[in-house]
């Protein structure tokens, strides 16, 4: 089964306390990103990887890091976790970035809670 | 600056009716209009896309209209049913740089009474 899987799917931690979202996904698929959703803000980007080493900025990205090692992993870096981000967080990928209207998979979201 | 947007937080139809979505948009730059559904403790899920160079597409009960002029979106599904309750996503596609870039709006919430 297609999918993109992400853990844990909920955390609750305290103020700086270093923490890694974990997504994968089984698509090889080679654009990968990270969103956050908030209360009346929708969902907005944090990073992207366009493939395997090649990662950038989305709209959100103070306070988050990613690493692309490999082609179906892109995990989330809360180096020093702070709460304003607490928030729902989706992992997507897609075939091609480039592929306009190519619609993302979306893994079913991790809510983290920091105190 | 919100560059989609969908204006109202919530719509209640009865089942058997058309249920219509709206969605706005500022930049004309966008390439691709998506829609996208998501039910709690779930991911969104791809519903329904339109390519800015068209102004209607059809998928069973689902159709996207498009009005390049007035900047406008809407989703139609008809009949509407139980199942059809969920959030739905606005989305624009556009290509900034290397990143094909997905802006989403704040998300509707349909409710669909039996």
């Amino acid at each position: 089964e297609a999918q993109v899987t992400q853990n844990p799917r909920y955390l609750i931690t305290v103020t700086g306390k270093k923490l890694t979202v974990t997504c994968s996904q089984n698509m090889n698929h080679e654009y990968m990103s990270w969103y956050r959703q908030d209360p009346g803000l929708g969902l907005r980007q944090i990073y992207y990887s366009m493939n395997v080493e090649v990662t950038d900025k989305g709209d959100v990205p103070e306070g988050y890091k990613v690493s692309r090692k490999e082609k179906r992993n892109f995990p989330l870096i809360l180096e020093s976790p702070s709460p304003n981000q607490t928030s729902l967080y989706f992992c997507a990928s897609s075939s091609s970035d480039r592929v306009i209207g190519q619609p993302q998979h979306f893994g079913d979201g991790t809510r983290l809670s920091i105190l | 600056d919100q560059q989609v947007k969908q204006n109202s937080p919530s719509l209640s139809v009865q089942e058997g009716r058309i249920s219509i979505l709206n969605c706005d948009y500022t930049n004309s730059m966008f390439d691709y209009f998506l829609w996208y559904k998501k039910y709690p403790a779930e991911g969104p899920t791809f519903l329904i896309s339109i390519s800015s160079i068209k102004d209607k597409n059809e998928d069973g009960r689902f159709t996207v209209f498009l009005n390049k002029s007035a900047k406008h979106l809407s989703l139609h599904i008809v009949p509407s049913q139980p199942g059809d309750s969920a959030v739905y996503f606005c989305a624009a596609s556009i290509i900034t740089g290397a990143n094909s870039k997905l802006t989403f709006g704040k998300g509707i919430t349909l409710s669909v009474r039996p």
